[in-house]
């Protein structure tokens, strides 16, 4: 069976610092795709990094960016200069090549001012 | 081009009531997939339709639970007679053609209390 597992369930991180949230994953496909998903406390679930599994380089959003590693099947997110509205809950999925997205129990983080 | 609608965002019921939850695609998205999410937890998938038809329920609770998306109108999941165990967020996504089913996009959600 295909899982995400999320080990942390809250972090902290000073405002302006950087921080790095973990996500394991297991599967025996060799072509999937990897998410993080932002949900502030309004819920809405945004796209904040995504991974094709092909793609050998770490994939970047501005301030965000993933660490891949593929035989370990880890997939960390980094954000680096902290903001109040990174605030959130922050999800890892995967899907491999079906249509269902498997996700994680999630990371809530905290930015402290 | 406006993202996935859902309507409404926030749904009281009592024990025993029906809710009914509707979801509009993006534009020119065929696929509609359901999601829930209990308290606490990750989102979990429930059931994908395309128009007029269901092609994967495995998600769904065998009993008071069904969804539609008819040719015309929104995608509705149905909850009859529900229980206090049914109070969740359930989202809805969607996406373009087979091709790009990988890439879902999700609507605000609707957030189900029941008393």
């Amino acid at each position: 069976a295909q899982t995400v597992t999320q080990s942390q369930p809250e972090m902290s991180v000073q405002e302006a610092e950087t921080v790095t949230l973990s996500c394991t994953y297991d599967t025996s496909e060799s072509d999937y795709y990897l998410f993080w998903y932002k949900q502030p406390p309004s819920r809405q679930m945004i796209l904040v990094i995504r991974q094709e599994a092909y793609k050998q380089q770490n994939a970047t959003e501005n301030r965000f960016s993933v660490n891949f590693q593929k035989a370990a099947k880890s997939f960390s997110l980094k954000i680096s200069d902290s903001q109040l509205g990174d605030a959130a809950m922050y999800f890892c999925a995967f899907t491999s090549g079906t249509y269902k997205y498997i996700f994680g129990t999630g990371t809530r983080l905290k930015v402290l001012a | 081009n406006a993202g996935v609608m859902q309507n409404p965002r926030h749904l009281v019921r009592r024990r025993g009531q029906e809710a009914r939850l509707r979801c509009s695609p993006m534009k020119g998205h065929s696929h509609v997939y359901w999601y829930r999410q209990l308290p606490e937890e990750g989102l979990k998938f429930m059931v994908y339709l395309q128009k007029e038809n269901i092609i994967d329920e495995s998600g769904m609770p065998k009993e008071r639970f069904s969804a539609e998306f008819p040719k015309e109108g929104p995608s509705i999941l149905r909850i009859q007679q529900v229980v206090r165990g049914d109070s969740a967020a359930y989202f809805c996504a969607s996406s373009p053609d087979r091709a790009n089913r990988n890439e879902q996009f999700f609507g605000p959600g609707t957030r189900l209390t029941v008393l």
